[in-house]
């Protein structure tokens, strides 16, 4: 049902930048500000970005967040072996009586 | 520190109700800043949400499983629940409760996830 496009993986080497891309559509992306939660191995989502670009209190100012026009991304600077993880985008839909969807997942590993 | 922790049946047949509870501490869930929400994940898969409730007991669900899904809410146990009726083996995952916030200029506009429990497994199986 994931209406919000992710490359299914991503690397890098520690140190390097990663970026990470999120196609939608104009119900979505195009309408609403897009958040990004980490999924470590084996745990729960947390929130990594939220209202497109606002980092919550203790996520390292590395992962930064962006929106244009249908699309958005996540970029990782300084790329750390703790960063190894799932990343799913995510938005509100206005679409039928409105639901949120989720991006399709990117796994990102550390080379 | 505000937290949300799931509880329930780890095992439900198939065509039965599961039903789960989220216990929020630490915090109240008639704050009228945030809603309360479920969201799941089948094995190996990504995150689907499955509904979102107010402490006034008004509800959003996923248009998808709208028709088997009731949340509610219970201000006095400072808990909310799911029930999810006529399950299937599709209905096998990882079920999370989380603290929701939503705001803006319209409906969704800012509406994130920003509290999340631990998780717990459903199976559905015979």
């Amino acid at each position: 049902q994931s209406v919000l496009t992710q490359p299914p993986s991503a690397s890098g080497t520690p140190g390097q930048r990663v970026t990470i891309s999120c196609s939608g559509s104009s119900s979505n992306i195009g309408s609403n500000t897009v958040n990004w939660y980490q999924q470590l191995p084996g745990t729960a989502p947390k929130l990594l970005i939220y209202r497109s670009n606002q980092r919550p209190s203790g996520v390292p100012d590395r992962f930064s967040g962006s929106k244009s026009g249908t699309s958005a991304s996540l970029a990782i600077s300084g790329l750390q072996s703790e960063d190894e993880a799932d990343y799913y985008c995510a938005a509100w839909d206005d679409s039928l009586n409105g639901l949120y969807v989720f991006g399709t997942g990117t796994k990102v590993t550390v080379l | 520190q505000l937290q949300v922790q799931e509880s329930g049946p780890g095992l439900v047949k198939p065509s039965e109700t599961l039903s789960l509870t989220c216990t929020v501490s630490g915090g109240s869930i008639s704050s009228r800043s945030y809603y309360w929400g479920w969201i799941r994940q089948p094995p190996g898969k990504g995150l689907e949400w499955i509904g979102s409730i107010y402490y006034s007991g008004s509800t959003y669900y996923n248009p998808s499983l709208k028709s088997r899904v009731t949340l509610s809410v219970d201000t006095f146990k400072n808990q909310f629940s799911l029930k999810l009726s006529s399950v299937t083996a599709a209905d096998t995952a990882v079920y999370y409760c989380a603290r929701l916030y939503n705001g803006g200029i319209k409906w969704g506009y800012y509406y994130f996830m920003d509290v999340w429990g631990k998780g717990t497994t459903v199976t559905v199986s015979s």
